[in-house]
């Protein structure tokens, strides 16, 4: 039974960088080609923020495109995301899941953008 | 970028009741199509995928369908655990975007 567990600050300053990680358990990261990051500001809808794939190609919003870096470390088992320039617009529930019809999400973790 | 539209936006539904919730895709998607349900607190949960295939464990009642640009969930009779937030996405071409969900209330 593959599980994610996303972890990093809960709180960021703006302009400052919002840095998290997805660690990969129960599974190879190898297991699922593409691993995305979704974004869910409180009471809000559901964003797609980018995706790699387990050999290290990515894709990424273009509305976030300029401000975001994912990454993966295969041999830790975890994909990384950075996001640049933060403003309060950014506060959200961050979460990795894949997205092409199997089923892992993680339970997401609250970023809040504030000084 | 392929817009996703649900519709309502919101809808209130008894035990029992049929419920349908639309997704309109501003293109072909073809059956690229994936329904979320998602409760407070908690993250999504996969039912339906490529616009039909219901999800191991997902109960029978949970029916998508549609092709193209017009797709459908229905739940036959509504339960009470079913009252949440469902979302379509297509995962058709990046970038991967979300319908903006419907919100099914009790009645």
């Amino acid at each position: 039974q593959v599980q994610l567990q996303e972890s990093g600050p809960g709180l960021v300053k703006p302009s400052g960088t919002l840095s998290l990680t997805c660690a990969v358990s129960g599974g190879s990261i190898s297991s699922s080609n593409w691993w995305s990051w979704v974004r869910q500001p409180p009471g809000k809808g559901l964003e797609w923020i980018g995706e790699i794939h387990h050999s290290g190609t990515t894709n990424y919003n273009p509305s976030l495109e300029s401000r975001v870096t994912i990454s993966v470390d295969k041999s830790k088992n975890q994909i990384s995301l950075r996001l640049s320039s933060v403003t309060a617009a950014d506060t959200a529930i961050y979460s990795c899941a894949t997205l092409y019809g199997d089923d892992y999400w993680g339970q997401g973790t609250l970023v809040t953008v504030s000084s | 970028d392929i817009q996703m539209t649900q519709s309502p936006f919101s809808l209130s539904a008894s035990v029992g009741d049929r419920v349908t919730i639309t997704c309109r895709a501003s293109q072909s998607i073809n059956n690229y199509l994936n329904w979320y349900q998602q409760k407070p607190g908690k993250a999504p949960k996969l039912l339906v995928y490529a616009a039909s295939s219901l999800q191991s464990g997902v109960p029978s009642r949970f029916i998508g369908s549609g092709s193209g640009t017009d797709f459908i969930l229905t739940i036959s009779s509504v339960q009470p655990e079913d009252f949440a937030t469902y979302y379509c996405q297509q995962s058709y071409i990046t970038p991967l975007t979300f319908g903006g969900g419907t919100k099914v209330e009790i009645k």
